[in-house]
């Protein structure tokens, strides 16, 4: 699974604001759905999942809602702070029976003081 | 506790040269591996994963081959690097799939 040939979408905020982030998935069959969250110049680092038998599970400052009737999952960080300015990617595993993930194209989030 | 290195952090090669990027993980045995390309401002494209010493599953047909002569050693490699290879390049690992990937904190790969 890949996410390539596209510039990434952009969302700016305001310090405080609270961001949205929407990924659509493309498998009915997926399981498992995990963001990251890319700093400049860093691997991917895990923020939130959640399984497909959930609807929303909240973190800190994280929001992760997941609709399996459209195959839609968001994220929500409240408070945003310049610290959250990232990439975020969000990924999706099957259930069973293979050994990757498949990841969305991602979205910049850029956050201005 | 796992952990995941990756080296070198940063690498500027000639065209032509041979690569040999490596990645290591610690605290785990028998971990898939993957490596993964990302080229400025984009997404993430799988290149490799491997479930096993020995065996590699190949994503994109190209100029680059990988190898995993150990079972916590997963190794990038190119006989003659070409400029469409620039890119930053991540090593991940997971033990279960339905868990996620950890990544590694990547080397960046300017073909010049």
């Amino acid at each position: 699974g890949e996410s390539v040939g596209l510039h990434l979408p952009t969302l700016s905020v305001q310090e405080g604001d609270n961001s949205i982030i929407n990924c659509a998935y493309s498998n009915s069959a997926s399981d498992y759905f995990i963001w990251y969250k890319q700093e400049s110049g860093k691997g991917p680092q895990f923020i939130i999942d959640i399984r497909s038998n959930m609807d929303k599970r909240q973190g800190q400052r994280v929001t992760v809602l997941l609709n399996k009737t459209v195959k839609h999952l968001s994220l929500q960080i409240a408070a945003t702070q310049p610290g959250d300015s990232a990439v975020y990617f969000c990924a999706e595993g099957p259930s069973s029976g293979y050994s990757t993930l498949t990841f969305g194209k991602g979205t910049m989030l850029l956050v201005s003081p | 506790s796992q952990t995941i290195h990756q080296w070198p952090a940063t690498l500027v090669q000639p065209v032509g040269s041979p690569l040999s990027l490596e990645c290591t993980v610690e605290g785990t045995s028998n971990p898939n591996l993957y490596w993964y390309r990302q080229a400025a401002g984009r997404g993430l494209q799988l290149l490799f994963y491997s479930v096993g010493i020995g065996q590699i599953s190949s994503e994109v047909p190209q100029n680059l081959s990988a190898s995993r002569p150990q079972d916590r050693q997963f190794i990038l490699s190119s006989k003659k690097l070409l400029l469409s290879d620039s890119g930053f390049y991540l090593c991940a690992w997971s033990l279960n799939i339905n868990y996620g990937y950890t990544f590694g904190s990547g080397t960046r790969l300017t073909v010049v």
